[in-house]
């Protein structure tokens, strides 16, 4: 029972660096999602894909980039990483949009740009 | 564009006491779902409970329930009995029902609360 399963848990990046964050699910979903957790702001979606190749933004989605090749993985990019990206990113899916699919959340990656 | 708020940053409780987390929230949609996520310094998002808009019973889970006022848009969360795990942060969150457009899918969450339980 994998669920969603985000890599890596922790991460320190210098300005400017780049990387990405995985993100895969083993239950089929259509549905995935990038959000990112700052304090006093609860979570904030980043990037939604619907399926496989197919993707669009969220509200904050300025500096990340996302593809979906396949249902399973939702890669989730920082091409230039800037101080304000310095958060913590869930992956979340579910089978479809509906608000009646629950959505499962990964255990989060904590970045840290420095 | 919806908006959920949770105007209580912090909260306390004493163990085996009630305590009860505020939500109010803001749309022009009839139907919706909307959520309680305990959120403990692990940082796991863990679903309380969920409330469809157009049931009116309020949803109870064991301990926890809610007070879902849909014409206020208000929608707290009651927890009975406190026990020491359940100190987190607690979020509000707003799910679209009905299809369509760019926030169809997409979570919209309140600043969150921060529940303290005193032993």
């Amino acid at each position: 029972n994998a669920g969603v399963t985000q890599t890596p848990k922790f991460q320190v990046l210098k300005t400017g660096q780049s990387m990405t964050l995985q993100c895969a699910q083993d239950m089929n979903h259509e549905y995935m999602s990038w959000y990112r957790q700052d304090p006093g702001m609860g979570l904030r979606l980043i990037h939604y894909s619907v399926g496989a190749g197919i993707t669009d933004q969220g509200e904050v989605p300025n500096g990340y980039n996302v593809s979906r090749s396949t249902t399973e993985d939702f890669p989730l990019r920082l091409l230039s990483a800037a101080p304000s990206q310095t958060s913590v990113y869930f992956c979340a899916s579910s089978k479809g949009q509906g608000a009646g699919n629950t959505i499962y959340f990964g255990e989060g990656s904590w970045l840290t740009v420095v | 564009a919806q908006t959920v708020t949770q105007s209580q940053p912090e909260m306390s409780v004493q163990e085996a006491e009630t305590v009860t987390l505020s939500c109010t929230y803001d749309t022009s949609e009839s139907d919706y779902y909307l959520f309680w996520y305990k959120q403990p310094p692990s940082r796991q998002m863990i679903l309380v409970i969920r409330q469809e808009a157009y049931k009116q019973q309020n949803a109870t889970e064991n301990r926890f329930s809610v007070n879902f006022q849909k014409a206020a848009k208000s929608f707290s969360l009651k927890i009975s009995d406190s026990q020491l795990g359940d100190a987190a942060m607690y979020f509000c969150a707003y799910r679209r029902a009905n299809a369509g457009g760019t926030s169809y899918g997409k979570l919209t969450f309140g600043q969150g609360t921060i529940l303290t339980v005193h032993p």
